[in-house]
């Protein structure tokens, strides 16, 4: 696609439910970063993947939080028993490749996110 | 530990002026420094990045910004403001010997720009 793409744009769940988060990135971008932004706050940074290998998981908050990318395209987020405090925006990026030759010289793409709500 | 601070949470000015949005950053070793911006309902939209070189950086819709690393800055700047540029802009961060590539991002300032 033209951009990276999330689903669902919105979900609302109950506390304590099962959550799935989509993520469909630019083709060929071969590393992809989910970000959690939080009402007033900068997005904070999760997980990286890159290829189908999670190669920097230190974001994630503890273990109910997990993210697959089995194929090196799409990427899915799993929340396991949400909280309440888990409710704000996940955002998903995308890009050529973190790093050629030593220096980072591509941007992350950014998609519009899903909002999770948690009641 | 690497973090960015954004000094101000709303930044007003009028169309036709000069706009001004702060950003300091910390970071162990080299820098490398990005400019975002978010619209209401639509993703962060990147604006311009500093990895090495000229210190001043142009980007997108006639934004620039500085890189001075006395003062451990990367102001984003614009000549004329338009009220279209009201938003919500976001400075970034990454320690270029961080292997996970991740961006560390300040809380954000938002920009008011009035007709």
């Amino acid at each position: 696609g033209a951009g990276v793409s999330q689903t669902p744009s919105n979900k609302v769940t109950e506390k304590g439910k099962y959550v799935e988060l989509r993520c469909d990135p630019i083709s060929g971008h071969t590393a992809l970063y989910w970000y959690r932004q939080s009402l007033g706050q900068g997005p904070e940074f999760l997980i990286y993947f890159q290829g189908t290998g999670a190669a920097d998981d230190s974001g994630l908050p503890n273990d109910r939080f997990f993210a697959v990318r089995p194929e090196g395209s799409v990427s899915t987020l799993k929340i396991q028993r949400t909280e309440r405090g888990d409710s704000a925006v996940y955002l998903c990026a995308s890009s050529l490749t973190a790093s050629t030759g030593g220096t980072l010289n591509t941007e992350a793409f950014f998609g519009q996110g899903t909002r999770l709500t948690v009641v | 530990a690497q973090s960015v601070a954004q000094p101000e949470d709303q930044v007003n000015v009028a169309e036709g002026n000069p706009l001004t949005v702060k950003c300091t950053y910390s970071v162990s070793g080299n820098p490398y420094l990005f400019w975002y911006v978010q619209y209401p309902n639509r993703g962060l939209q990147f604006l311009l990045k500093y990895i090495t070189g000229d210190n001043l950086v142009k980007g997108s819709y006639g934004f620039e910004a500085e890189f001075n690393k006395s003062q451990t800055s990367f102001h984003l700047k614009k000549p004329s403001a338009l009220v279209s540029d009201s938003a919500l802009y976001f400075c970034a961060v990454r320690d270029y010997r961080d292997s996970s590539y991740k961006l560390i991002f300040g809380s954000g300032t938002r920009l008011l720009v009035r007709p």
